[in-house]
């Protein structure tokens, strides 16, 4: 149990345009979701919290203009870089928590993001 | 707020010999702590967990990892490594706003 699915894995896009990324928490219901940023060889670092049917929390230095969550339901955010800039080119994570499993997070598979 | 150090970047192992890594970590209270390995280009998967009591935890794949309150620390072990333990290791501590703090992650390649 406990799987999380992001959608794409892969994606390439022009500068300028924008582009969404879905979490999934497949089996459970997630009342909250993180977002992380990964770069080559680095860790992952925390952009934002996403609870369901509330605004995100973003972290100090993340622009919420450009990095745009939704919760709409128990089982899917979605995030969308606006205006993509190759300087957005990362490894984006998101993971879900499950209620009563204390601060335990299950990870998606990740979406390499490549703008051109 | 809290943090982690994992101190080793790449660690180097052959194949069938003994792996430890090291986490510290810095938290006030109580600390929930994790261990996540990652694949290149391939999300988190979780090893093993600290939440409270024994403080030795068993983990999947064979690792396990102890607690230790007086040195903050949570040190991730295997008795004998496999070619597929090459991977990104990452500790994690939680607080109470359910977030979780990675450390910078630690290398491991597996020599025949």
């Amino acid at each position: 149990g406990a799987v999380v699915s992001q959608h794409p894995s892969r994606v390439i896009c022009k500068s300028g345009t924008s582009v969404k990324i879905e979490c999934r928490s497949l089996d459970f219901q997630a009342t909250t979701m993180f977002w992380y940023r990964q770069f080559p060889k680095q860790s992952l670092m925390l952009m934002a919290t996403s609870n369901e049917g509330s605004k995100a929390t973003y972290e100090q230095g993340v622009e919420k203009d450009k990095f745009l969550i939704n919760h709409a339901s128990l089982t899917l955010s979605t995030l969308t870089v606006t205006s993509a800039h190759p300087e957005d080119s990362s490894f984006y994570i998101c993971s879900a928590r499950r209620p009563n499993s204390y601060n335990e997070q299950f990870f998606g598979p990740g979406t390499r993001l490549t703008v051109l | 707020a809290q943090s982690v150090t994992q101190p080793d970047i790449h660690i180097t192992v052959s194949e069938g010999a003994s792996l430890e890594l090291r986490c510290n970590y810095s938290y006030g209270a109580t600390p929930y702590l994790f261990w996540y390995v990652q694949s290149p280009g391939q999300g988190l998967q979780l090893l093993l967990k600290y939440f409270s009591g024994d403080t030795l935890v068993q983990g999947i794949k064979g690792f396990e990892a102890e607690f230790k309150r007086s040195q903050s620390s949570f040190n991730l072990r295997k008795p004998s490594v496999h070619w597929s333990d090459a991977a990104e290791y990452f500790c994690a501590v939680g607080a109470v706003d359910y977030k979780l703090s990675f450390g910078a992650g630690t290398t491991v390649t597996v020599r025949a």
